[in-house]
C-alpha cells in the first residue's frame, strides 16, 4: 500500500534552534517528493522538491534530503525564526496511477521565542 | 491579489442544507482540484479536473459534487450538508505542461461548520 508517514507528530523548538522533521514513504514507483509549508489559516506552500537523483536541496534556511534507497526524506530547519511556526506537509508523487499524489498528515512546527 | 481565489472564506450551516464552495484561479492553469484538510488526517481529494470537459473523483467523493464553468472556475457543492463535512476545504491548480513535478497552488481555504 503505497503511504507517506511524517514523524514527528507536532515539535516544539526554542528560537534559534535547529530541527529536523522526517518523512518515509513506501510509494512505488517514486517520481518526487515535494515538502509544503502550511502558516494557520492559510494555504499549503511548496518550500522544495526532490527527485530520484537529488540527495540534498537547500532554500534558504531550509534543507531537504532524500534517500531513495531507504525511502526516508527529511526536512532541516536551521536558526529557526517564529515565522518557522506551521505544518510541514510531505507529499510523494508516484505509484501506478501517472501523476496521483500521496500526502503525509503533516508534522506542527511551534517556535517560541 | 492571490492567483487562486476561494469564497466563501467561512461558513456555518446547517444539517441538510446546500452549500456551495466557489474557486476562481488567474494562473492560466488547465488542472483544478479540491481537498478536504480535517486535523490530523491531513489533505484529502474530493474531486479534480483537467479540463472543462473533464471531471474525475477522488477518493472521497460520496456527498459532493463539482461544475468546471471555464477553464478559471470550479465549484464544489454539498447538496445536503452533514455535520461530517465539517472541514476545511482547499482549492488548488497545477500545470504539468509548463512544471512536470506537479506542484500544486493552493487557496487559501474555505471554513465550513455544518450544525
Amino acid at each position: 500500500k503505497n503511504q507517506v508517514e511524517q514523524s514527528p507528530q507536532s515539535l516544539i523548538i526554542l528560537e534559534g534552534k535547529n530541527c529536523t522533521l522526517q518523512c518515509n514513504y513506501t510509494v512505488s514507483p517514486f517520481s518526487n517528493l515535494r515538502w509544503y509549508k502550511q502558516d494557520t489559516g492559510r494555504g499549503p506552500v511548496s518550500l522544495t522538491i526532490m527527485t530520484f537523483s537529488e540527495n540534498t536541496k537547500s532554500n534558504g534556511r531550509y534543507t531537504a534530503t532524500l534517500d531513495a534507497d531507504t525511502k526516508q526524506s527529511s526536512l532541516h530547519i536551521t536558526a529557526s525564526q517564529l515565522s518557522d511556526s506551521a505544518s510541514y506537509i510531505c507529499v510523494v508523487s508516484g505509484g501506478s496511477t501517472l501523476g496521483r499524489l500521496y500526502f503525509g498528515r503533516g508534522t506542527q512546527l511551534t517556535v517560541w521565542p | 491579489d492571490a492567483d487562486v481565489t476561494q469564497t466563501p472564506r467561512n461558513r456555518i450551516t446547517k444539517t441538510g442544507k446546500r452549500i456551495m464552495l466557489e474557486c476562481s484561479q488567474t494562473k492560466g492553469h488547465d488542472r483544478m482540484y479540491w481537498y478536504r484538510q480535517d486535523p490530523g488526517l491531513g489533505l484529502r481529494l474530493i474531486y479534480y479536473s483537467f479540463d472543462v470537459k473533464d471531471i474525475n473523483k477522488g477518493e472521497i467523493s460520496d456527498g459532493y459534487s463539482v461544475s468546471r464553468q471555464a477553464q478559471a472556475k470550479f465549484s464544489l457543492s454539498l447538496e445536503s450538508a452533514i455535520p461530517n463535512q465539517t472541514a476545511l476545504y482547499f482549492c488548488a491548480t497545477s500545470d504539468p505542461d509548463r512544471d512536470a513535478t506537479g506542484e500544486l497552488f493552493f487557496g487559501e481555504g474555505s471554513r465550513l461548520t455544518v450544525l
